[in-house]
């Protein structure tokens, strides 16, 4: 199940069943969303992202999901694998020439073989 | 394409030292890169935006003159942490926006620095 408290949210899920990761944004003017995907010492990895202008986007077994009126993005990632254990961030650009991203705190799914 | 690579991967110094991270895009260019500062469990913090041949902005709460950035060329910015203490032991990560591009940052390796 999910947790949140004082450590990194977890999430814990069986191979081969799906998964959800959710995530709240901070600021209801931000028009592009990325969530990344980083592994223990390395740096974030692109999965997929969204626009504003969108509510839904498909990948490679991964969906995003965008709810602007609660500022909700969340991820689906179907028929999770061992290889997909790492910490998820979801990173929000609130506009502006420079496109400065901010980050959410981040959930950690263990995929349980 | 769009790699960002870091140098160096680890590096360990002596309080009071400086330390220089290098990040490189190596198949694009990059007007814009990002310097971010994460501890242990927890999210990324942009520390700094550095844009190629002006002055970077710091995020607040980010000393400037502690966090020496400079983006001499367009596939190419270095952070320099001067006089290092080992409150400045973290995992520092570089990233870069393709020029002409939205919002998508690829981001480099990270360094880990710790600081005795």
């Amino acid at each position: 199940g999910e947790s949140v408290g004082l450590h990194l949210p977890t999430l814990s899920v069986q191979e081969g069943d799906n998964s959800i990761i959710n995530c709240a944004y901070s600021n209801s003017a931000s028009d592009y969303f990325i969530w990344y995907k980083q592994e223990s010492g390395k740096g974030p990895q692109f999965i997929i992202d969204i626009r504003s202008n969108m509510d839904k986007r498909q990948g490679q077994r991964v969906t995003v999901l965008l709810n602007k009126t609660v500022k909700h993005l969340s991820l689906q990632i179907a028929a999770t694998q061992p290889g997909d254990s790492a910490v998820y961030f979801c990173a929000e650009n609130s506009g502006g020439s420079n496109y400065k991203l901010t980050f959410g705190k981040g959930t950690l799914l263990t995929v349980n073989p | 394409g769009a790699v960002v690579s870091q140098h160096p991967s680890r590096v360990i110094c002596k309080s009071g030292t400086s330390v220089k991270i290098e990040c490189r895009s190596l198949d694009f260019q990059a007007t814009t890169m990002f310097w971010y500062r994460q501890f242990p469990k927890q999210s990324l913090m942009l520390m700094a935006t550095s844009n190629e041949g002006s002055k970077a902005t710091y995020e607040q709460g980010v000393e400037k003159d502690k966090f020496l950035i400079n983006h001499a060329s367009l596939t190419l910015s270095t952070l320099t942490v001067t006089s290092a203490h080992p409150e400045d032991s973290s995992f520092y990560i570089c990233s870069a926006r393709v020029t002409g591009t939205g919002g998508e940052q690829y981001f480099g390796p990270g360094t880990r620095l710790t600081v005795t």
